[in-house]
């Protein structure tokens, strides 16, 4: 296993164009989470999976953005009619109950 | 005010200097955790610590959990340690990380 995956490591696309992202965490690894990070700040939670189960979402994720995890495996984040605010970095984590984390290398989204 | 906060914002340090980062957090917290953040954006976690002190190489970290604060000391500094630390606090029952806004470190040779 060689830690967390997240595809595209870039994508800029248009502004009101829909993006989709992946997040692959550590086989078995129950806990999933996204955050977003823009220049200069640390990140911010945006949601959280256990196994299929999303527990929690931030008042940050708008009803443009949804995020998945059909089979308690990878996760997907799909941002709907993107915004030149939505640019950012997107990191994926994943834990098991109880350790530490391990995050992705991030996607970095630029909408022009 | 942000419930972890970290100081300095940005520190810049010569090669060999020993350096500390601190944090503070004002929320009820299971866990602590530092990581490192290089440019390009991949964040690696160096710690994670509930009580007392861990140690990796040239890295210490320590937690306060009575004063709610936690320290990252780096020994013998070398350029490659510059990067952004970021400290972050596991608290609640979903156990979410609460990040504060991080430390950009420099170290010159």
């Amino acid at each position: 296993d060689t830690g967390v995956s997240q595809d595209p490591r870039h994508k800029i696309t248009k502004r009101g164009q829909n993006v989709t992202f992946r997040c692959d965490p550590i086989s078995e690894h129950n806990r999933l989470y996204w955050y977003r990070q823009t220049l200069g700040q640390g990140p911010e939670f945006l949601t959280y999976f256990q196994n299929e189960a999303q527990l929690e979402k931030s008042r940050l994720l708008s009803d443009r953005f949804s995020a998945e995890r059909p089979k308690g495996s990878f996760s997907t984040l799909e941002i709907q009619r993107t915004e030149q605010g939505d640019s950012a970095m997107y990191l994926c984590a994943s834990s098991r109950t109880g350790y530490g984390y391990t995050f992705g290398s991030g996607t970095r989204l630029t909408v022009v | 005010k942000n419930e972890v906060e970290q100081s300095p914002q940005n520190l810049t340090a010569q090669e060999g200097e020993f350096i500390t980062i601190n944090c503070s957090y004002s929320v009820g917290i299971s866990a602590l955790h530092w990581l490192q953040q290089h440019p390009g954006g991949g964040i690696v976690s160096l710690f994670m610590l509930s009580s007392g002190k861990k140690k990796h190489g040239r890295l210490i970290a320590t937690i306060n959990i009575q004063e709610k604060h936690s320290s990252l000391h780096i020994t013998a500094s070398h350029p490659r340690d510059s990067a952004v630390y970021i400290c972050a606090a596991l608290g609640g029952s979903q156990g979410n990380l609460i990040f504060g806004k991080g430390t950009k470190l420099s170290v010159k040779p």
